[in-house]
């Protein structure tokens, strides 16, 4: 069973830059597991904001941006906003099977 | 544009079945896969399985393997998501999201989502 880890919470100032990661039990992150990040939301469904690695939907922010970093995938917040407080998650593809992270909750501060 | 809209809430008992249907609009069904994401409260997204629309082939999250079935009506544009054996665990909003592709032609994964439906099991 595939396990896809990232940190549970985070906290950022208004304005400042805050890196979440996501990790796969199965060893390194590539971009053959495509990651994607999704921001949700209290009571809305998710929405994606990056796609294949680094790729941004038309709605996402330039000020978020998607890498990979080290053995993990990445999502970088630039000039973090109230607005962007949420929760995040990461999803990987194995050959078809997604697996999403366990998420992280995002907040400004 | 392009909507997915979910039935409504259900209510069902323990060891019962529930049946959520996703309808599609404003794109051509057969081009776009669809999948099954749940989340019970206050707890992180899951994926169930997804559809490939065009030829019925489906794939299953691990832990629901048999207790999961995913269906599509081509002629209703509509996709099912059908889960047996409820407990209350199973007590989430169960969405679906449609797999489109850029404006480059690149995958884009589950570029449009339906609003969800709650789904709780009580006794």
């Amino acid at each position: 069973q595939v396990v896809v880890t990232q940190e549970p919470s985070l906290t950022v100032s208004p304005g400042g830059t805050v890196t979440l990661t996501c990790a796969t039990s199965t060893g390194a992150v590539t971009r053959g597991l495509y990651p994607y990040w999704f921001q949700q939301k209290a009571g809305q469904a998710p929405r994606t904001l990056i796609y294949d690695t680094n790729y941004r939907h038309s709605w996402t922010p330039a000020r978020f941006s998607g890498s990979l970093l080290g053995d993990k995938a990445a999502l970088t917040l630039s000039g973090a906003q109230p607005g962007d407080e949420a929760d995040y998650y990461c999803l990987l593809s194995y050959s078809g099977f997604r697996v999403f992270g366990g998420g992280t909750k995002l907040t400004v501060l | 544009q392009v909507q997915l809209v979910q039935s409504g809430a259900e209510v069902k008992e323990p060891g019962a079945s529930v049946k959520v249907s996703c309808e599609a609009s404003g794109y051509t069904f057969t081009n776009c896969p669809l999948h099954w994401v749940r989340q019970a409260p206050g707890q992180r997204l899951e994926w169930m399985g997804w559809i490939n629309v065009g030829n019925g082939d489906t794939k299953y999250s691990q832990k629901f393997q048999g207790r999961v079935t995913i269906t599509m009506d081509t002629s209703a544009s509509t996709v099912y998501m059908e889960l047996s054996g409820l407990a209350s665990e199973d007590t989430a909003v169960y969405y679906c999201g449609r797999d489109g592709v850029d404006s480059s032609g690149r995958a884009l994964d589950f570029d449009y989502w339906g609003q969800g439906t709650l789904v709780t099991v009580s006794s």
